[in-house]
């Protein structure tokens, strides 16, 4: 049972244009959400989180939105570039831990960004 | 941000021998090491919580007696993979989020390939 499910294996997009990642999750005691990036042969690397309390949060080019009554969220990187090239995460936890509670991983989605 | 470090990077061994994986918080205290393992295009799968001092927590369907935790300081968790057989054949990653309860900090992983 996939709590965390991450439907587009991969995506394909222009340097400069936005990039789109979704994640819809099932389990209704998700409080928190991360995004993180992965490189081949390397562990995952933190990108952004967000809390249920919130519906968006922005770093940079990097912004998560949170849809709670569609148990939906989303990773916006604009403007795309070659080196966000990577495989990216979307991860949950539940019980008001933040990260410090265990962590549920959806499958990753393959970022292509293409000079 | 915080570093863990995680040794072997890759590992290969033969059918039947333990394999030790060491994961090491370079710069904090590690309360609480969560141990995952990823099969080829699946998610991150947590495996088990482990806490410094303590017995470690399976997840459901994971052996304890196949896979040893040890957390027996702040800084250093380990997982040994004991008899190993082909099907373990994993990447396996620690994580911690140390005193931050906004993101976690992975390892570097590891490949292990048992022949």
């Amino acid at each position: 049972d996939q709590q965390v499910k991450q439907n587009s294996p991969s995506l394909s997009v222009q340097e400069g244009r936005i990039s789109i990642l979704n994640c819809d999750y099932t389990n209704s005691m998700f409080d928190y959400f991360l995004w993180y990036k992965k490189y081949p042969a390397e562990g995952p690397t933190f990108l952004i989180s967000i809390s249920s309390i919130k519906d968006k949060n922005e770093d940079g080019r990097f912004t998560v939105f949170l849809n709670k009554s569609a148990k939906h969220l989303s990773l916006h990187i604009v403007p795309s570039q070659p080196g966000d090239s990577a495989v990216y995460f979307c991860a949950a936890s539940a019980g008001s831990g933040g990260s410090n509670y265990k962590l549920t991983f959806g499958k990753g989605t393959l970022l292509t960004v293409n000079p | 941000g915080a570093v863990v470090s995680q040794h072997p990077s890759w590992v290969i061994c033969k059918s039947g021998t333990s394999v030790k994986i060491e994961c090491r918080s370079l710069d904090f205290q590690a309360t609480t090491m969560f141990w995952y393992r990823q099969f080829p295009k699946q998610s991150l799968m947590l495996m088990a919580t482990s806490n410094e001092g303590s017995k470690a927590t399976y997840e459901q369907g994971v052996e304890k007696d196949k896979f040893l935790i040890n957390h027996a300081s702040l800084t250093l968790s380990t997982l040994t993979v004991t008899s190993a057989h082909p099907e373990d054949s994993s990447f396996y990653i620690c994580s911690t989020s140390g005193d931050s309860n906004t993101e976690a900090f992975f390892g570097q992983g590891t490949r292990l390939t048992v022949v």
